[in-house]
C-alpha cells in the first residue's frame, strides 16, 4: 500500500459524459501527478500540480482539466469523453516535485 | 523519448536472482536511475533509485556501471509475486518540469516454479 487513495476504483460512462476521478496523495505529499495508461500509448504523463498550483503539462488533452485542493487532494476532470479515453488513470505524489512518486491503485475508465 | 533501453521479456525461475539490465548511454550527470514495477493493471510500485553508487534496499539492489550508461536491477531471490514489468527510468530531478517519469514499454519479467 503506497498511502495513495484512488476514487472510484471502476468506472462505466457513455461517450459525451463527463467524470471526476479523484485522488489523495501520501500525507505529507506536496506534489501530485496524473498519468494516464491505455494500451496503445503505455503510461503517458498528464499534468502536475505542486501545493495548489499546476506544475507542469504533459500530453493531457483540452478536454481534460485537473485541480488541486487546499487540502491537497486532487481531481482530474475528464469531458466529452471519447471511446478512446477508456485507460487506466493513475495518481502519484511526492514530498516535494523532484522526490520519488508513489502510485495509487488507479481508477478504470471504461467509455461506452 | 523514452531513454532507456530494455530487453521486453526475461524468465527467471523462483529462488533464483533476476538480473534486469538496461541501457541509458545518454544519460547525463544529473540524472538518475528509477526502477519501478508494476504488477498486472496495479499502480506501478517503486523499487529503487541511484545516482551513481549501488544502491540496494529490502527489494533489490541496483548496480550502474562506472561511466553510468547502463545499470542492473537484481531481485536476489525471485519469487512469483515478482512476475511483473519492470520499468527502467532515467529522470532529471534539477527542474521542476522534469519531475514527471517518462516510461518505456519495460521488461516482462516471468517468474516461473
Amino acid at each position: 500500500d503506497s498511502g495513495v487513495t484512488q476514487t472510484p476504483k471502476h468506472l462505466i460512462t457513455a461517450t459525451g459524459q463527463r467524470v471526476t476521478l479523484r485522488c489523495s496523495p501520501r500525507s505529507g505529499d506536496l506534489s501530485v501527478y496524473w498519468y494516464q495508461q491505455s494500451l496503445d500509448q503505455g503510461l503517458q504523463f498528464l499534468i502536475q500540480y505542486y501545493n495548489g498550483e499546476e506544475r507542469a503539462k504533459g500530453n493531457i488533452l483540452e478536454r481534460f482539466s485537473a485541480q488541486q485542493f487546499p487540502d491537497l487532494h486532487s481531481e482530474l476532470n475528464l469531458s466529452s469523453l471519447e471511446l478512446g479515453d477508456s485507460a487506466l488513470y493513475f495518481c502519484a505524489s511526492s514530498v516535494h516535485a523532484q522526490e520519488t512518486q508513489y502510485f495509487g491503485p488507479g481508477t478504470r475508465l471504461l467509455v461506452l | 523519448d523514452a531513454k532507456t533501453t530494455q530487453p521486453p521479456s526475461m524468465d527467471c525461475a523462483e529462488g533464483r536472482a533476476a538480473n534486469l539490465p538496461c541501457n541509458h548511454s545518454t544519460i547525463s550527470g544529473n540524472e538518475y536511475v528509477y526502477w519501478y514495477r508494476q504488477i498486472h493493471s496495479q499502480g506501478p510500485q517503486y523499487i529503487i533509485h541511484g545516482l551513481k553508487n549501488n544502491e540496494t534496499n529490502e527489494m533489490a539492489s541496483l548496480i550502474i556501471t562506472e561511466d553510468r550508461k547502463s545499470s542492473t536491477l537484481i531481485l536476489p531471490h525471485a519469487t512469483l509475486r515478482d512476475t511483473a514489468v519492470y520499468y527502467c527510468i532515467v529522470r532529471d530531478t534539477d527542474t521542476g518540469t522534469a519531475s514527471k517519469l517518462t516510461f518505456g514499454t519495460g521488461t516482462r519479467l516471468q517468474v516461473t516454479l
